[in-house]
């Protein structure tokens, strides 16, 4: 069965650093997605991302922050100058279509440790 | 603006019992749709069910029901027959049709004792 990937698994890093989080959507999708979840807390959207472009992006989603889709099968979440409370668990998504019943396939996530 | 709200921040079940746990949305887009996520300790985040707004029928996947109440707002999940590999967290989540993002609640930590 189809799946979403993303790498690493886990990251260290110093505050201050940059940071490409990646994903690998399901092939025959269109939308992707960038979520996260800070420890004990409710899931968060950063993003959307379709037909090479931003459709839809949060509060959150600040200029520290910026997606792409360098190839046909990647999708990068990148953080220019990490901070501590950007610690969290970052979630790659991807669903097939946008309206109507299109389920989100969520990838295992990265969790991002930053010190 | 839209808001899912769990109000249990947990719970204990017996095993073998069936669970409800309760969601209520607001938004006044008439098409959405509502999701049901488990979190299990391992941090994955697993889909379980779904139901629309228009649909007419409540959401059954296997020992996964979702009752809908379009009046009250509500998309509690049920589960039968509890198992205590059920034990997780749980999000409900909701897309109307016209964003991209899903919005989620805070979650029920679900424990199964045996």
């Amino acid at each position: 069965e189809p799946e979403v990937t993303q790498t690493p698994s886990h990251q260290v890093t110093q505050m201050g650093q940059e940071v490409i989080l990646r994903c690998v959507p399901i092939s025959n999708h269109l939308y992707f997605y960038w979520y996260r979840q800070i420890l004990g807390q409710k899931v968060e959207f950063l993003v959307s991302f379709y037909n090479n472009e931003i459709s839809e992006k949060s509060e959150i989603f600040d200029d520290q922050f910026s997606v792409e889709r360098p190839d046909g099968s990647n999708f990068t979440l990148k953080i220019r100058s990490t901070k501590l409370e950007d610690s969290a668990m970052y979630f790659c998504a991807s669903s097939e279509n946008r309206g109507g019943y299109n389920e989100q396939f969520f990838g295992p996530g990265t969790r991002l440790t930053v010190l | 603006a839209q808001k899912i709200t769990q109000t249990q921040p947990g719970m204990f079940v017996q095993e073998k019992e069936a669970v409800t746990l309760d969601c209520t949305y607001d938004t006044s887009d008439p098409s959405y749709g509502l999701f049901w996520y488990k979190q299990p300790s391992s941090g994955e985040m697993i889909f379980l069910i779904y139901q629309g707004s228009y649909d007419q029928q409540n959401a059954t996947e296997g020992r996964y029901s979702l009752n809908f109440q379009k009046a009250r707002k509500s998309a509690n999940l049920v589960i039968s027959a509890s198992q205590l590999g059920d034990s997780a967290m749980y999000f409900c989540a909701m897309r109307v049709d016209s964003n991209y993002q899903l919005i989620w609640g805070a979650g029920t930590k679900l424990i199964i004792k045996p």
